[in-house]
């Protein structure tokens, strides 16, 4: 069964510091791998996306890291700031491009 | 980038009476769209994924007389809650797949639907 676990469940950093989410996968065969932030009450934004042959890929402070052998990614925060609050979910497509969700990391950044 | 449009995006409606949510690809055709559920502080629950010209296909749990969801275009699909009742109070959102790029996938902004 296609499952996406993501870890931890809720973090609380301060502002000006570094996190790092974790998303463990065992969708196969793999099509490719999103990382979203989701504000409450609006819909998901897509931060990055990687395909098999990417390992890192960078938008700006977010950096999202992929281990295809292992089944791993992570996204990076860097210099986090209040408006990075928010729910950040792994999402990944298989062959048949069906969507598995992971639950989510709910991150909250204190001044 | 991409855009897929929900309306409204939020709702009031009394116990008993149904309500349509529109899902619109603003500027691509969509061949595969799904609809989500979320309830505060947790993650997105799918509902059913709709493909353009077919029935759609429910998750395991979720009422397909309850939830009706048509996918007649390929830029629009709508989820009808009939006969809504306060618990179905929750905040929907679906999300759509390029037909050009199927490994793409963009979300709407979401309807808030509040029963009373």
């Amino acid at each position: 069964k296609n499952q996406v676990e993501q870890s931890p469940q809720s973090l609380i950093i301060l502002e000006g510091k570094n996190c790092t989410l974790q998303c463990n996968y065992t969708v196969s065969p793999f099509s490719n791998l999103r990382w979203y932030k989701q504000d409450t009450g609006r819909g998901p934004v897509s931060l990055t996306i990687m395909t098999f042959s990417e390992n890192t890929k960078s938008n700006g402070r977010y950096t999202a890291t992929l281990d295809a052998d292992t089944k791993q990614s992570s996204l990076h925060i860097t210099a986090s700031q209040l408006s990075d609050s928010a729910s950040y979910m792994c999402v990944v497509r298989g062959g048949s491009y069906i969507p598995t969700f992971g639950r989510g990391t709910s991150l909250i950044v204190h001044p | 980038g991409a855009v897929v449009s929900q309306h409204p995006s939020w709702v009031i409606c009394k116990s008993g009476t149904s309500v349509k949510i529109e899902c619109r690809s603003l500027d691509f055709q969509a061949t595969t769209m799904f609809w989500y559920r979320q309830f505060p502080k947790q993650s997105l629950m799918l509902m059913a994924t709709s493909n353009e010209g077919s029935k759609a296909t429910y998750e395991q749990g979720v009422e397909k007389d309850k939830f009706l969801i048509n996918h007649a275009s390929l830029t629009l699909s709508t989820l009808t809650v009939t006969s809504a009742h306060p618990e179905d109070s929750s905040f929907y959102i679906c999300s759509a797949t390029p037909r050009a790029a199927r490994g793409e996938l963009f979300f709407g902004e979401g309807s808030r639907l509040t029963v009373l």
